[in-house]
């Protein structure tokens, strides 16, 4: 079973949508990173949080670690945001990440 | 400013022969991973090295070998290449484990 759970799998969605993606992980971590994977397949990291909220243009990443949970939301979606998306934890004193099996996301014109 | 370079970006094999995977990078990181990244799973780390000269296993180690001799460089080997071994490979650096990798733009390479 992996320990970092996103969801959902696959999502599709209007241009203009609000769009949120989980993440869920099953022990404490020392950060979490939220990662872009373009068609054709560059790997891009966007956030990489171990509390609160950071922001990035209409991106935002925000994390509660008591209940082990992360998510990413796009305001204002736009077909140049699909892509998948890649949730991955690290662990104190572990120089290693554990990677979820990513979020499809298209977005509709 | 190149980041991270991986070379080649797709070969083919048969089953059997061998080949090394190269990636450079110019940002000075001391840390660098190799992963593979199969459909439905997550990208799963093969070895990795926290500096010159150094290296350690992942989570699928079987089946490769790396080396990190100079700093800017770390090498993916597969001595006898298998058709389970048909996957993209990425390479990624950090300055450090606590900081955001950053990652090279894949090789696919297909095991006949």
């Amino acid at each position: 079973k992996n320990e970092v759970e996103q969801s959902p799998q696959n999502l599709t969605a209007q241009e203009g949508e609000f769009i949120t993606i989980n993440c869920s992980y099953s022990v404490g971590i020392s950060a979490l990173h939220w990662l872009q994977q373009h068609p054709g397949g560059g790997i891009v990291s966007l956030f990489m949080l171990s509390s609160g909220k950071k922001k990035h243009g209409r991106l935002i990443a925000t994390i509660n670690i008591q209940e082990k949970h992360s998510s990413l939301h796009i305001t204002a979606s736009h077909p140049r945001d699909s892509a998948v998306y890649i949730c991955a934890v690290s662990y104190f004193g572990n120089e290693k990440l554990t990677f979820g099996t990513g979020t499809r996301l298209t977005i509709i014109p | 400013n190149a980041g991270v370079t991986q070379t080649p970006k797709f070969r083919v094999l048969k089953t059997g022969q061998s080949m090394t995977l190269l990636c450079a990078q110019d940002m000075n990181h001391e840390y660098m991973y190799w992963y593979r990244q199969d459909p439905g799973m997550g990208l799963r780390l093969i070895h990795y090295s926290v500096g010159e000269g150094t290296t350690a296993k992942g989570e699928v180690p079987d089946g490769y070998n790396v080396s990190r001799l100079k700093k800017q460089n770390f090498l993916l080997g597969l001595e006898s290449a298998a058709p389970s071994q048909t996957s993209v490979y990425f390479c990624a650096s950090s300055g450090d484990g606590n900081q955001p990798q950053h990652f090279g733009d894949g090789t696919r390479l297909s095991i006949l």
